[in-house]
């Protein structure tokens, strides 16, 4: 139990367009998902606390205007990418609160060229 | 704050080798404490857990016990595969609080 799904695992995309992560719940409510971005060989950077039916929360140095959230549902949560650049390159992972411990999505590999 | 420190740089090893990861963490409660798995080109898969002191989360071989006065979680495995060569990441999450806060990994490599 306790699945979360990210689709897509990988997109390229060209400088200057938009791109949307989807982050899913299949067999639990997830009132609150986690948005991390992972720099190649460094850990894991939280970039958001996303909240069903709410503004999501912001970590210090994320632009929210760049990185928009959207909690719609108990069971989705999307990253959307707006007006991407080659610095925005990196992989994405969705979390949801599950019971005592955290369920993580399998990521997406974002390039921009 | 949190937070979560580990052992410097990646760990190369020969097949059923010993191995340890050091995790130390700071917290002001009493927080439960994670080991995560990431292989190639995937998302972090839980590998154990312990909510409280003294506790031995233990899963796959791998072992760790949550030692309150020495505010560690170090992992170990006895005989390591080539197939446990990934990055492995401790984390903590205070009770109350919905957040991970992670270390920064460490590469394991384990050569046959």
């Amino acid at each position: 139990g306790a699945v979360v799904s990210q689709h897509p695992s990988r997109v390229i995309c060209k400088s200057g367009t938009s791109v949307k992560i989807e982050c899913r719940s299949l067999d639990f409510q997830a009132t609150t998902m986690f948005w991390y971005r992972q720099f190649p060989k460094k850990s894991l950077m939280l970039m958001a606390t996303s909240n069903e039916g709410s503004k999501a929360t912001y970590e210090q140095g994320v632009e929210k205007d760049k990185f928009l959230i959207n909690h719609a549902s108990l069971t989705l949560s999307t990253l959307t990418v707006t007006s991407a650049h080659p610095e925005d390159s990196s992989f994405y992972i969705c979390s949801a609160r599950a019971g005592y411990g955290y369920t993580f999505g399998s990521g997406t590999r974002l390039t921009v060229v | 704050g949190d937070s979560v420190t580990q052992m410097e740089g990646p760990v190369t090893l020969s097949e059923e080798a010993f191995l340890t990861i050091n995790c130390t963490y700071t917290a002001t409660g009493y927080p439960s404490l994670f080991w995560y798995v990431q292989y190639p080109g995937e998302g972090l898969q839980l590998l154990l857990k312990a909510t409280k002191a003294d506790d031995k989360g233990s899963n796959k071989g791998f072992e760790a016990t949550y030692r309150k006065e020495t505010t560690s979680f170090h992992l170990e495995k006895g005989s390591v595969q080539v197939s446990d060569s990934a990055v492995y990441f401790c984390a903590l999450s205070e009770l109350g609080n919905n957040r991970l806060a992670f270390g920064k990994g460490n590469q394991v490599v384990v050569i046959p």
